[in-house]
């Protein structure tokens, strides 16, 4: 099993939808978790961290499900500017850390 | 104000030579990485150093030597270039290790013809 997974996509929803991403992490004792968002051609900007009880920002929502060792991002209401790639990062013991291979959303009008 | 540049933005050269990219940020961070992301987009670590420190040394040829003069910069030496290492290169950096947030630098796009 890779240390993270995504599933790639793409996800093509409609404005106002509401769409939801899972990343799954092998290592039973990751303690941190983040989303990124990568915008074409662009670096990777930190969207949120994933905390044990869950975080909401705004129309982003993130949870963690350590018993089945995974984390989600839902975002309600899409908009067109929603459009990019998401990133999970999962931190191991040992200063190791993994990024996902991103999934990628598009938001159409 | 940038907080994480690179130098340069794009990079084309030939199979063979040898070059490098720069990175700085002004963040006061203390830990600063390379990443490269291929043309399938994976994001994949390749070093770290923390206090000027080696810290993440991952699986990467040893044609690639990061020097860190400081904790502002980490610069990327790449000798003997070859047709697979076209990528993006992102250099990032953060305040400890990775349990926080990582801020990256705008990417260096290199080709090797």
């Amino acid at each position: 099993r890779k240390e993270v997974e995504q599933d790639p996509g793409p996800f093509n929803v409609p404005e106002g939808a509401t769409v939801a991403f899972n990343c799954t992490y092998s290592n039973s004792a990751s303690q941190s978790f983040f989303w990124y968002r990568q915008d074409c051609r662009k670096e990777p900007k930190l969207l949120m961290s994933v905390y044990s009880s869950g975080n909401e920002d705004g129309r982003f929502t993130a949870q963690l499900n350590r018993a089945s060792q995974y984390i989600s991002l839902l975002i309600r209401d899409s908009k067109l500017s929603d459009s990019a790639t998401y990133l999970c990062v999962v931190n191991y013991p040992g200063n190791q850390f993994y990024f996902g291979t991103g999934t990628s959303l598009t938001v159409i009008p | 104000d940038t907080a994480v540049s690179q130098t340069p933005k794009y990079l084309v050269t030939q199979m063979g030579n040898d070059k490098s990219i720069k990175c700085e940020q002004n963040l006061g961070h203390d830990t600063m990485y390379w990443y490269k992301q291929d043309s399938k987009k994976f994001l994949k670590i390749m070093f770290s150093y923390n206090n000027k420190e080696l810290i993440i040394n991952e699986t990467v040829p040893n044609r690639f030597s990061p020097k860190s003069p400081d904790k502002a910069h980490l610069n990327l030496h790449i000798n003997s270039l070859e047709l697979g290492d076209s990528a993006v290169y992102f250099c990032a950096s953060s305040q400890g290790l990775a349990w926080n947030t990582q801020y990256f630098g705008p990417g260096t796009r290199l080709t090797v013809l």
